[in-house]
């Protein structure tokens, strides 16, 4: 079955306490993104990455690092959490970019608490 | 750059009554525009989307959209809500094919009334 999944599903962590939330995809996708999702702001690009050892900055990027060394895999890290990265996460991933018209696949979704 | 707005974070209809989510965007070049549908607990399920082509789109679970130029307007209906339908939609632009970032709106939830 063609998915995204992503690890750890829930977590609440303390200020400072390095954490990585991890992004898988088994469809062979180029392009992988992260989201951010806070009430009454929809989704926001943290980083996004159009291929293996290629990755930029979306919209809200402070705070977070992202790695793409193998195709399938697109790890969030969280050098030093603090409170207000406490949302809801998405990792979503495409085809084909630089089309527009490929649909976006989005994981289940991380809920991170930082205390 | 480009940005989305959708009317009303709220809204209520009874069982049966035709659901109408309003969704305007702007953008400086011709857009691409989405429906996503998020359930509880759940990730972003693509519901329909406009690229190119006709400007009625229809999508999955008996919904449909129109791309409106004129009124730079993209609102999502259905002709008669099923309690199924309740959940968070949003609306969401693509126009930089650069980065093939989505724009969302910051969403409508959706309570259907029995």
């Amino acid at each position: 079955e063609a998915q995204v999944t992503q690890n750890p599903r829930y977590l609440i962590t303390v200020t400072g306490k390095k954490l990585t939330v991890t992004c898988s995809q088994n469809m062979n996708h180029e392009y992988m993104s992260w989201y951010r999702q806070d009430p009454g702001l929809g989704l926001r690009q943290i980083y996004y990455s159009m291929n293996v050892e290629v990755t930029d900055k979306g919209d809200v990027p402070e705070g977070y690092k992202v790695s793409r060394k193998e195709k399938r895999n697109f790890p969030l890290i969280l050098e030093s959490p603090s409170p207000n990265q406490t949302s809801l996460y998405f990792c979503a991933s495409i085809a084909n970019p630089y089309e527009g018209t490929d649909t976006q696949y989005f994981g289940p979704g991380t809920r991170l608490t930082v205390l | 750059a480009q940005s989305v707005t959708q009317l009303g974070s709220h809204v209520s209809v009874s069982e049966g009554a035709l659901v109408l989510l309003r969704c305007n965007y702007s953008s400086s070049v011709p857009p691409y525009l989405f429906w996503y549908v998020q359930y509880p607990n759940q990730g972003l399920q693509l519901l329909l989307k406009y690229t190119t082509g006709a400007t009625l789109v229809k999508g999955i679970n008996g919904f449909e959209a129109e791309f409106k130029k004129s009124e730079t307007s993209f609102h999502l209906t259905k002709p008669s809500a099923h309690m199924s339908d309740a959940a968070e939609y949003f609306c969401a632009v693509i126009s930089n094919f650069g980065n093939e970032k989505l724009t969302f709106g910051t969403g409508t939830r959706l309570t259907i009334i029995p």
